[in-house]
């Protein structure tokens, strides 16, 4: 099983739409979680950070952890064609090692229509 | 800089030869990564450094990798006989504390497409 799932996609949505973005992982004991935007042949760039069970809201995104169930989401509302990129899911943590290592998932692909 | 800073943005090596990808982390940051990030996957963990210490080189594929960060501030991954299987972005990242306390999140620089022909 891969240490970190993301649906690869490509999820299309339409403008305006709340797009959604799912992240399981496989160690419990992690502890710190990342969602990195990364645009074509560019460089991933964070957007949000989350530590606690619940939700942590900035702007337009919302980042959902729930530990129990080792998932973890990104919300992106009223979606815009400029969010359209891969959406990677970052853990660091994983397998209880390090505390410094981040562990990604493949990425989602996220298409926002005009 | 105001980010990191990565040089060459792209290399092209001939099967054999050897590279050396440069990497300059945003000022006072202590921890420094390289990634490796194959078309279609998500990085891959290379090796870390905290300051001038490479405490943590479980990523490196094979004895042809070698990263070095002498003074603690820039970093260069050098491949040797390189194949083509090392076609790749290689992405390295700093971020400002290190180890042992709640370690900060880490930037990314551009990254360093390399292709081998």
């Amino acid at each position: 099983q891969k240490e970190v799932e993301q649906n690869s996609g490509p999820l299309s949505v339409p403008e305006g739409a709340i797009a959604s973005l799912n992240c399981t992982y496989s160690d419990r004991g992690s502890q710190s979680f990342f969602w990195y935007r990364q645009y074509s042949g560019k460089s991933p760039e964070l957007i949000m950070s989350i530590y606690s069970n619940g939700d942590k809201e900035d702007g337009r995104f919302t980042a959902q952890l729930n530990k129990a169930s080792q998932y973890v989401s990104l919300l992106i509302r009223d979606s815009q064609p400029s969010d359209s990129a891969t959406y990677l899911c970052a853990v660091r943590g994983l397998g209880g090692g390090s505390n410094y290592k981040l562990t990604f998932g493949k990425g989602t692909l996220l298409t926002v229509n005009p | 800089g105001a980010g990191v800073s990565q040089s060459p943005r792209y290399k092209v090596a001939k099967r054999g030869q050897d590279v050396a990808l440069r990497c300059d982390p945003i000022s006072g940051h202590v921890s420094l990564f390289w990634y490796q990030q194959a078309l279609g996957q998500g990085p891959e963990f290379l090796t870390y450094f905290q300051n001038e210490a490479q405490l943590d080189k479980s990523g490196l594929p094979s004895d042809r990798f070698f990263a070095e960060r002498p003074e603690g501030s820039v970093s260069t991954l050098k491949i040797q006989r390189t194949q083509q299987e090392d076609s790749a972005v290689y992405l390295c990242a700093s971020s400002l504390v290190g180890q042992g306390v709640k370690v900060t999140e880490a930037f990314f620089g551009q990254g360093t497409r390399l292709t081998v022909v």
